[in-house]
């Protein structure tokens, strides 16, 4: 079936510098490529996401990329502050549902 | 605007007991509906997703079942929990693009 990787399962960088994970997908016709932020014990929440017809999105110190030809698309923050410590979720719909099929993860932890 | 509705945020049930978790929507129409089940420290795993009433895709061959009774009301049950049950539980929906996730339910079987 389809899928899609994340990585690295985990990631840790000094506060002040960037942090940037990395999806791959499987299907061809995916279209719709979020990325969601869970707190611990919390629900995930959108903080970004891009569609097919644009190879990049920036939103403050947020920013996707998206690379059709390859099937991967990445999240990029830069100059990260201690709130920025979470789990991210990234995932690419199927299906003319635009189900999402999810990563497995990513727990990001800025150091101070 | 839309909202959705998930309940309880915590239960804890013992081994061998029903199940029944709600979620509703309000604000829109006919959306995608989805319940997820999330280990500690793990992803999202589909368990149901759901198209229209009475429409239900199961995602995961498990002990538990989903009922879509009305356009915005998708419901999770068990008729007999199993430790392997516990987790966290989320309801979501979607029309098609961005999905908005519910509180979540702590489920905890003893």
């Amino acid at each position: 079936g389809e899928n899609v990787e994340q990585h690295p399962s985990t990631l840790s960088v000094q506060e002040g510098d960037s942090a940037v994970i990395k999806c791959t997908y499987s299907d061809s016709a995916s279209n719709y490529f979020p990325w969601y932020k869970q707190e611990l014990g919390k629900r995930p929440q959108l903080i970004i996401d891009i569609r097919s017809n644009v190879g990049e999105k920036k939103d403050q110190r947020i920013a996707v990329t998206l690379n059709k030809t390859a099937k991967h698309f990445s999240l990029h923050i830069t100059e990260t502050q201690p709130e920025d410590s979470a789990v991210y979720f990234c995932a690419a719909s199927i299906g003319s549902n635009y189900q999402l099929i999810w990563g497995a993860g990513t727990k990001l932890i800025i150091k101070p | 605007s839309q909202t959705i509705h998930q309940w309880p945020a915590t239960l804890v049930q013992p081994v061998g007991s029903p199940l029944s978790l709600e979620c509703t929507v309000e604000g829109t129409s006919n959306p995608n509906l989805y319940w997820y089940r999330q280990a500690a420290g793990r992803g999202l795993q589909l368990l149901f997703y759901s198209v229209g009433i009475g429409q239900i895709s199961s995602e995961v061959p498990q002990n538990l079942s989903a009922s879509r009774p009305q356009d915005r009301q998708f419901i999770l049950s068990s008729k007999k929990l199993l430790l392997s049950d516990s987790g966290f539980y989320l309801c979501a929906w979607s029309a098609g693009g961005e999905a908005f996730f519910g509180q979540g339910t702590r489920l905890t079987v003893v």
